[in-house]
């Protein structure tokens, strides 16, 4: 079935670092992949998503590449500020039909002064 | 512009009882789905409802059904709840169930069973 993997947390990165956090995916099908973030008591906002192989999502600074050949999906970000600090989610949707999102297990970041 | 609602906030339960969820869509959004959150994992894909139908199911048991009004909103409702059913429940909306992808997510109900 569809899952998606990414890396364990949490992450912590001093304000201005650089910052990656790693997604793989597998799914059968043509998925749009997803990010979405969760900040503290709040329900998840989409923060960027890709269509097909080789797009580009990109929002607030945060950017990732549909990377078909290595079934991957990376979120980068070249500065990050401490109201990033958040919990990252990549997910794959459309999959096998539908819009069903399949998540991964999510990321904490933290961004300390 | 109204985004997706939940109520209640926050509930709290007894093994072996029953609770229902609601959900109002974004405006302008017809079809509905409900996750489950367990604390510190991502949400899991329950059931998705569009024209009072329900649409896709993920792997859940039968304890759980909901039921899609009219208006576009949704309940969820948990039958024989267990301690594991104590998990944050999402609501997501959006317009259309296969090629409009993205969802818009509510603040959640937190459950708690006891």
């Amino acid at each position: 079935g569809d899952s998606v993997t990414q890396m364990e947390g949490p992450v912590t990165l001093s304000e201005e670092a650089f910052l990656t956090i790693n997604c793989t995916y597998t799914a059968t099908g043509y998925p749009s992949l997803f990010w979405y973030v969760q900040y503290p008591g709040e329900g998840l906002q989409l923060l960027l998503k890709a269509t097909k192989a080789d797009d580009k999502g990109s929002n607030k600074g945060f950017e990732a590449t549909y990377r078909k050949e290595t079934t991957s999906f990376h979120l980068e970000k070249g500065s990050v500020q401490v109201s990033d600090s958040a919990v990252y989610f990549c997910a794959l949707g459309g999959a096998g039909g539908g819009n069903k999102l399949t998540f991964g297990t999510g990321t904490q970041l933290k961004v300390e002064l | 512009d109204a985004g997706v609602t939940q109520s209640p906030t926050h509930l709290i339960k007894t093994r072996g009882q029953q609770v229902t969820l609601r959900c109002s869509p974004k405006s302008g959004h017809d079809t509905v789905s409900w996750y489950q959150q367990a604390l510190g994992q991502g949400p899991q894909f329950i059931f998705q409802y569009y024209e009072e139908e329900e649409r896709q199911r993920g792997n859940f048991p039968d304890r759980f059904s909901g039921h899609q009004f009219p208006n576009y909103s949704s309940e969820l409702n948990v039958n024989a709840l267990l301690l594991g059913d104590s998990a944050l429940y999402l609501c997501a909306s959006s317009l259309g169930d296969r090629d409009s992808y993205e969802q818009y997510f509510g603040p959640g109900t937190r459950l708690t069973v006891t």
